[in-house]
C-alpha cells in the first residue's frame, strides 16, 4: 500500500544515454512534483503538474522532460545524460492546489549515477 | 525570492539529550512543515503548522509556528539513536503559489 512509489530505486548509466524514471501515487492527489537532491542534500524543485497540466518548470536543462499521462503518474525522461545529472531524484505529491497548505508526500527516491 | 535559513547545519549529541533547530525566513509563510529524511529514503512529514503561534507535538517532537510568521523551531526531547537523519523545514506562502521553500537541512547524529 505504498503511497508514492518510484521506479527504479537505483539507475546506473553511461554519459549520453537516455533514461526514464517513473512515479505513481495512489493517494488521489491532484498535484505532483519532481525534485533533485544533490550531494549537499539540498532539495531543488524541477517540475510540478496539477491534474496533468504543467504548472512549475524551473530552470532545468531541456534534456529533462516530464510527462503526466494521468494525475496519478508523473514520469521524468532525461536525454543525453551528463555527469552532473548524478543525484537523487524525488517525486512528491500533495492533495492541494494553489493556496492550500501544500503538505507534500515524498517517494523513496531514485539514485541516478552517470558514469 | 524567498530564502530559508536553517540552523544548525549539523549537530552531534548524546542519546538522551534534547535537541533544538530552527528556520528563519526573509518573508512570511502561511504554513510551516518539518520533514525527516533517513539515509537512502525520501523525506517524511513529521509536523505541519498552519497558524502563527501554533505549538504542535508529535511524540517527543514539538514544533512552533513563530508569531511573526517568519520563523519556526523543532525540538526533540530525550533523543534516541533512531532520531539520526536530516531534518528539513519547509515553508509555504500560499496564494497562487504551488511551491514549498526548503531549508538546507540539519544533520543530526546521536551517539548511543
Amino acid at each position: 500500500d505504498t503511497a508514492v512509489s518510484q521506479t527504479p530505486k537505483y539507475l546506473v548509466t553511461q554519459m549520453g544515454n537516455d533514461k526514464s524514471i517513473k512515479c505513481e501515487q495512489n493517494l488521489g492527489h491532484d498535484t505532483m512534483y519532481w525534485y533533485k537532491q544533490d550531494s549537499k542534500k539540498f532539495l531543488k524543485i524541477m517540475f510540478s503538474y496539477n491534474n496533468k497540466e504543467l504548472i512549475i518548470n524551473e530552470t532545468v536543462p531541456n534534456r529533462f522532460s516530464p510527462k503526466s499521462p494521468d494525475k496519478a503518474h508523473l514520469n521524468l525522461h532525461i536525454n543525453s545524460l551528463e555527469l552532473g545529472d548524478s543525484a537523487v531524484y524525488f517525486c512528491a505529491s500533495t492533495p492541494y492546489g494553489a493556496g492550500g497548505p501544500n503538505e507534500q508526500f515524498f517517494g523513496p527516491g531514485t539514485r541516478l549515477t552517470v558514469l | 525570492g524567498q530564502q530559508l535559513n536553517q540552523s544548525p547545519q549539523s549537530m552531534f549529541i548524546q542519546e538522551g539529550e534534547d535537541v533544538s533547530m530552527n528556520c528563519t525566513s526573509s518573508s512570511i509563510f502561511n504554513t510551516w512543515l518539518w520533514y525527516k529524511q533517513d539515509p537512502g529514503e525520501g523525506p517524511v512529514l513529521l509536523i505541519a503548522l498552519y497558524k502563527a503561534g501554533e505549538l504542535t507535538s508529535n511524540g517527543r517532537l514539538t514544533a512552533q509556528f513563530g508569531i511573526t510568521r517568519k520563523d519556526s523551531f523543532l525540538n526533540i526531547s530525550a533523543s534516541i539513536p533512531s532520531d539520526v537523519g536530516i531534518y528539513f523545514c519547509a515553508g509555504y506562502s500560499g496564494g497562487s503559489n504551488y511551491k514549498l521553500t526548503f531549508g538546507k537541512g540539519t544533520l543530526l547524529t546521536v551517539n548511543p
